[in-house]
């Protein structure tokens, strides 16, 4: 069965540093997501992404961080400088259309110290 | 401002038994309604959805009830297995975004 992938499955880093999660979605979906899950909270949605592009951005996703769709199969999410409050398990989606179900990656638990 | 809440944080039931879980949302302008099923270290599975132009869609031991006026959603599982067993999260949506639940711990008993 396809499977979205997730690297790392989890990154340490010191404040301030910047990250990069990847993600690889499924081939043929054309819909990308990032979520995160602060430990013991919701799951909160931060971006979508279609067509190259933002489509949709929460609150949460101020101007340090960012994503990019660098090559065909890749999906990342950048984190420019870090704080201790972005430690968090961060997860990628997709779906083939807005409107279906998405599947997600396991996730990668990243630390800031 | 939580759009979609899960009220009830954990649920035990004994095996064999129906499980039922709830969700409740405020917005009226959703649309499409999905559960969720996450284990501990992984990634949230999708389970079941359902649109708002149904109220019930079944899938093998799960089922989801919709009701509009309430603006409420229920998961049943029937028979609860031991792997049954995970935090199960409803969500929803009017568009590209999902909403999510706070989640609720089933554990079923053997």
């Amino acid at each position: 069965e396809p499977e979205v992938t997730q690297t790392p499955s989890h990154q340490v880093t010191q404040m301030g540093q910047e990250v990069i999660l990847r993600c690889v979605p499924i081939s043929n979906h054309l819909y990308f997501y990032w979520y995160r899950q602060i430990l013991g909270q919701k799951v909160e949605f931060l971006v979508s992404f279609y067509n190259n592009e933002i489509s949709e951005k929460s609150e949460i996703f101020d101007d340090q961080f960012s994503v990019e769709r660098p090559d065909g199969s890749n999906f990342t999410l950048k984190i420019r400088s870090t704080k201790l409050e972005d430690s968090a398990m961060y997860f990628c989606a997709s779906n083939p259309d807005a409107s279906e179900g998405y599947t997600f990656g396991s996730g990668t638990r990243l630390t800031v110290v | 401002d939580q759009q979609v809440k899960q009220n009830s944080p954990s649920l035990s039931v004994q095996e064999g038994r129906i499980s039922i879980l709830n969700c409740d949302y405020t917005n009226s302008m959703f649309d499409y309604f999905l559960w969720y099923k996450k284990y501990p270290a992984e990634g949230p599975t999708f389970l079941i959805s359902i649109s708002s132009i149904k109220d019930k869609n079944e899938d093998g031991r799960f089922t989801v009830f919709l009701n509009k006026s309430a603006k409420h959603l229920s998961l049943h599982i029937v028979p609860s297995q031991p792997g049954d067993s995970a935090v199960y999260f409803c969500a929803a949506s009017a568009g590209n975004q999902f909403y999510f639940g706070t989640g609720t711990s089933l554990t079923v008993i053997p």
